[in-house]
């Protein structure tokens, strides 16, 4: 069973830039979500996508967006980024449907803005 | 007002101890709770997944919901050095991806 794997690990940028992130969703699973964790905070939902759409998304501004291909993997964009964008970037993969099936995260993309 | 509030620490511990690692709640459509593990510069990782009030066991943990005081917690027994990491409390309606966390614990258990 393959896990969720994400790339970069390590980014750094200047505040206005724009950044793309990128998973791979677990094997098996259909659904990605993103989450944002600032430093001593616990995770933030950003939003989820399932069928390549979008699927519900927490109190991020339009500049955080998404996509998701057809081999379920997927990119998180933000652009015009700012200092408080700074923060490692979960991507977790589950199973649509399967109450059985709870998040499983890759080990993130550590965001550094300046 | 969050949520999800998560008992703060930081908590540092003797080996062999009992940890007891506390979340209250304020939606009652939660109907999942989860506990992860996180280590330093990693994902979480789960460690328990409950549905109903009660008690889970799994090894050294056990999990316990307490829906009627909207009230988790995550116990450890006989606690080790591996056992070092932050916990965080998460809860879900039915959809697993939109999860709500609380901001961890951060625990240490010294040899």
């Amino acid at each position: 069973e393959t896990g969720v794997t994400q790339s970069p690990t390590h980014l750094i940028k200047t505040r206005g830039q724009q950044v793309t992130l990128r998973c791979s969703s677990q094997s098996g699973h259909n659904t990605v979500s993103w989450y944002q964790q600032a430093l001593g905070q616990g995770p933030q939902f950003i939003f989820q996508y399932y069928r390549e759409e979008e699927n519900g998304r927490g109190n991020f501004p339009p500049r955080f967006s998404g996509l998701q291909f057809p081999n379920y993997s997927s990119e998180l964009n933000v652009n015009a980024l700012e200092l408080d964008d700074s923060a490692l970037y979960l991507c977790a993969s589950s199973l649509a449907g399967d109450l059985n099936s709870p998040l499983h995260f890759g080990n993130g993309t550590r965001l550094t803005v300046t | 007002q969050k949520e999800v509030e998560q008992d703060p620490g930081p908590l540092s511990v003797p080996e062999g101890a009992i940890v007891s690692l506390n979340c209250t709640y304020s939606n009652s459509a939660f109907q999942y709770f989860m506990w992860y593990r996180q280590y330093s510069r990693k994902g979480p990782e789960l460690l328990m997944y409950t549905y109903s009030s009660g008690n889970k066991e799994d090894g050294r943990f056990t999990a316990q919901v307490d829906k009627s005081s909207k009230y988790i917690s995550l116990f450890i027994r006989d606690s080790q050095p591996s056992d070092s990491a932050t916990y965080l409390c998460a809860m879900m309606g039915t959809n697993a991806g939109k999860s709500t966390f609380g901001d961890g614990t951060t625990l240490t258990v010294k040899p």
